[in-house]
């Protein structure tokens, strides 16, 4: 059964604190691995996608990363406004998307 | 480009009350999805639209829930009977034809009494 696990679930930082998201996953005929960011109340809003291990992707403070098995969002010096739920998701051969349950992540000031 | 727009942003209803949501893709995407998303959850696949083409619902898509796609352009999604387990945010995503990447759009919040 194809599934998406996020960890951890929530995470809070000190701005400046670098850290990584991981997504783990397991699918048959991976289509790309995708990054959403959503804030609350509102719909995601898409980051990167990856298509094959070894591939990166950097964005201002977020780089992502695949293997075979995981992605990373890596957040280097994270400022409050990076306060946010991260969503990872995978698109299968019928296109859809399966999502993990998100990270939670608080930066403080 | 204006983005993905959904109607209405908030709907609270009665226990046994049909409601319909509306979504507007970005103007050329043929590719229409549907996803429900409870409180601490990703989001769900519910169903796909290519051009007026419904090509796979869900298994959360029971007999009470009905997707439309007029035409190829905009959707309706209607939740017959509503119950209160059908309280969540209802998100449309679209795709155009040349790209993977979904585009969301701002959900609808429905509140089931």
């Amino acid at each position: 059964e194809d599934q998406v696990t996020q960890s951890p679930e929530a995470l809070r930082l000190q701005e400046g604190e670098s850290s990584s998201l991981n997504c783990s996953y397991t699918v048959s005929g991976l289509r790309g691995l995708f990054w959403y960011r959503q804030d609350p109340g509102k719909g995601p809003e898409f980051l990167f996608t990856l298509y094959s291990a070894g591939e990166e992707k950097e964005k201002e403070r977020l780089k992502a990363t695949l293997t075979k098995k995981e992605s990373f969002l890596h957040i280097t010096a994270p400022k409050p406004e990076d306060s946010a739920t991260y969503l990872c998701a995978v698109q299968t051969l019928g296109g859809k998307l399966i999502f993990g349950q998100g990270t939670t992540l608080q930066v403080k000031p | 480009d204006t983005g993905v727009s959904q109607n209405p942003r908030h709907k609270i209803t009665k226990r046994g009350q049909n409601v319909t949501f509306r979504c507007d893709p970005i103007s050329e995407h043929n590719r229409l999805y549907w996803y429900r998303q409870t409180l601490g959850q990703g989001p769900e696949f519910l169903t796909y639209f290519q051009n007026e083409a419904q090509l796979e619902k869900s298994r959360l898509l029971s007999d009470r829930f009905s997707a439309e796609r007029p035409k190829g352009s905009f959707s309706t999604l209607e939740i017959q009977r509503t119950e209160q387990g059908d309280s969540a945010m209802y998100l449309c995503a679209s795709r155009g034809g040349m790209t993977d990447t979904q585009y969301f759009g701002p959900g609808t919040r429905l509140t089931v009494l």
